[in-house]
């Protein structure tokens, strides 16, 4: 059964990268790595996501081993509004035919000024 | 092009009791899935249904069950109410089998969710 660990909870400033890392050691072979974010009250948004090596857009960049038992989101130069949830997610090994989507307990970032 | 709604928002019932959520997901999306949110739990997967077939199944008892409807409209029914259904119930669309949420080519699009309370 895949596993997934995340910090509970990290700390910043506004401007600073920030990096949370997800472990995920028995992830589904074909399967990517997904990161969501979520505020109050609301559903988890999608960030982005990747399967190896490194993958950026405008809002962060994902970073993922070769060995893929990782992966690690990094904001870059956090704002006041990337306080938030994080999320990473991964697929279990197939059973049946499908996997199922399991979600990381979640990393409470906090940015202060 | 409007996003997932689920209704209502917020709701409150007491033990013993059933209910139902209902979820339209964003427009040309076949795939909904249904999660409960906890504070103690996390995120966890209830079931996703794909072109009015329930295609995976979470762990959870047989008192939550689920349909979808030919316009890819979803409701989630859970029967004989227990303290602990408490949660943020949320529904998450994507254009093919949620399958692709993993893998690289259909992201999940979450709604607000309902809020339930169980007195």
């Amino acid at each position: 059964l895949a596993k997934t660990t995340q910090p509970i909870s990290m700390d910043s400033y506004e401007g600073q990268e920030v990096n949370i890392t997800c472990s995920h050691n028995n992830i589904a072979t074909n399967d990517y790595i997904t990161w969501y974010q979520q505020f109050p009250s609301q559903g988890p948004r999608f960030i982005i996501q990747g399967y190896k090596t490194k993958v950026t857009n405008e809002v962060a960049s994902l970073f993922i081993p070769a060995d893929r038992k990782s992966s690690t989101l990094s904001l870059p130069r956090v704002s006041l509004s990337d306080t938030a949830v994080y999320y990473c997610l991964v697929g279990d090994q197939p059973s049946g035919g499908y996997n199922k989507l399991i979600f990381g307990a979640g990393t409470r970032l906090a940015v202060h000024p | 092009k409007a996003g997932v709604t689920q209704t209502p928002r917020y709701l409150i019932k007491t033990r013993g009791q059933q209910v139902t959520l209902s979820c339209s997901p964003i427009s040309g999306h076949r795939s909904v899935s249904w999660y409960q949110q906890t504070p103690g739990q996390g995120l966890q997967f209830l079931f996703e249904y794909f072109s009015e077939t329930q295609r995976n199944k979470g762990n959870f008892p047989g008192r939550f069950s689920g349909r979808q409807f030919s316009n890819s409209r979803s409701e989630m029914n859970v029967s004989t109410l227990e303290l602990g259904d408490s949660a943020l119930y949320l529904c998450a669309s994507s254009l093919g089998p949620g399958q692709g949420a993993i893998r690289g080519n259909s992201p999940l699009h979450f709604g607000n969710g309902t809020r339930l309370t169980v007195t």
